[in-house]
């Protein structure tokens, strides 16, 4: 059981150029997220997915691009790297909320460490 | 908007020491407070999640406290080991942030043998 998956797990890349870190979960869970997390900030989240073809925006989307298209994938697209984008990045995902409930909790991936140059 | 606090950054203890860990958060209109541990290079695991309608939850040799009225929640380990050496993270589950968690920057505890 793979659980929740990150490719690649480092990588190096230069301002301006285009890179998708991806995310494969096996549980079919329903929401899936992207965190940055930066020395000093904890993790901040990204964008988020309540389910295929739904995505929304977190707490720093600007320079980030997000899809689903199948529910088992979360594909992370920087469209133009900045040296500020150099971070780790974590994939996580999450059953279906009950509402009231709040028993649910968020499984991460290993996380992706992006040096931009 | 909800921010999340941690007291200390870093803490060193001999092995066998009992030690608390604190988190601080400003709102408290939240669904739950969740404790994650992350060992270095790699992700976030749950310890242990309180719901707001509860004011503890035990694990082991962890114990985690929540008081929602004073903004607080207190992670405890009892007799600590050097396999308790990673960083600690806390987290609140905000009424108005869907799914979403706000996690505070983490305590990096080191158990010394």
């Amino acid at each position: 059981d793979a659980g929740i998956t990150q490719s690649p797990r480092y990588k190096i890349t230069e301002t301006g150029r285009q890179v998708t870190l991806m995310c494969h979960q096996t549980w079919s869970h329903s929401y899936m997220f992207w965190y940055r997390q930066d020395l000093g900030h904890g993790l901040r989240l990204i964008y988020y997915s309540a389910a295929a073809d739904i995505t929304d925006k977190g707490e720093v989307p600007d320079g980030y691009v997000v899809s689903r298209s199948k529910t088992e994938n979360f594909p992370l697209t920087l469209e133009s790297a900045t040296r500020s984008q150099t971070s780790v990045y974590f994939c996580a995902s999450s059953p279906l909320a009950v509402l009231a409930g709040g028993r649910e909790t968020q499984y991460f991936g290993p996380g992706t460490r992006l040096l931009v140059l | 908007k909800q921010e999340v606090t941690q007291i200390p950054a870093a803490l060193s203890v001999p092995e066998g020491e009992n030690l608390v860990l604190n988190c601080s958060f400003t709102d408290s209109a939240i669904y739950n407070l969740q404790w994650f541990r992350q060992d270095p290079g790699k992700g976030l695991t749950s310890l242990l999640l309180i719901q707001s309608s509860q004011r503890e939850q035990t694990s082991g040799r962890l114990n985690a406290s929540l008081d929602k009225s004073s903004g607080r929640s207190t992670l405890y380990i009892a007799a600590s080991q050097p396999g308790d050496s990673a960083t600690y993270l806390c987290a609140v589950r905000p009424w108005n942030y869907g799914q979403n968690f706000v996690f505070g920057p983490g305590t990096r505890l080191s158990v010394l043998p």
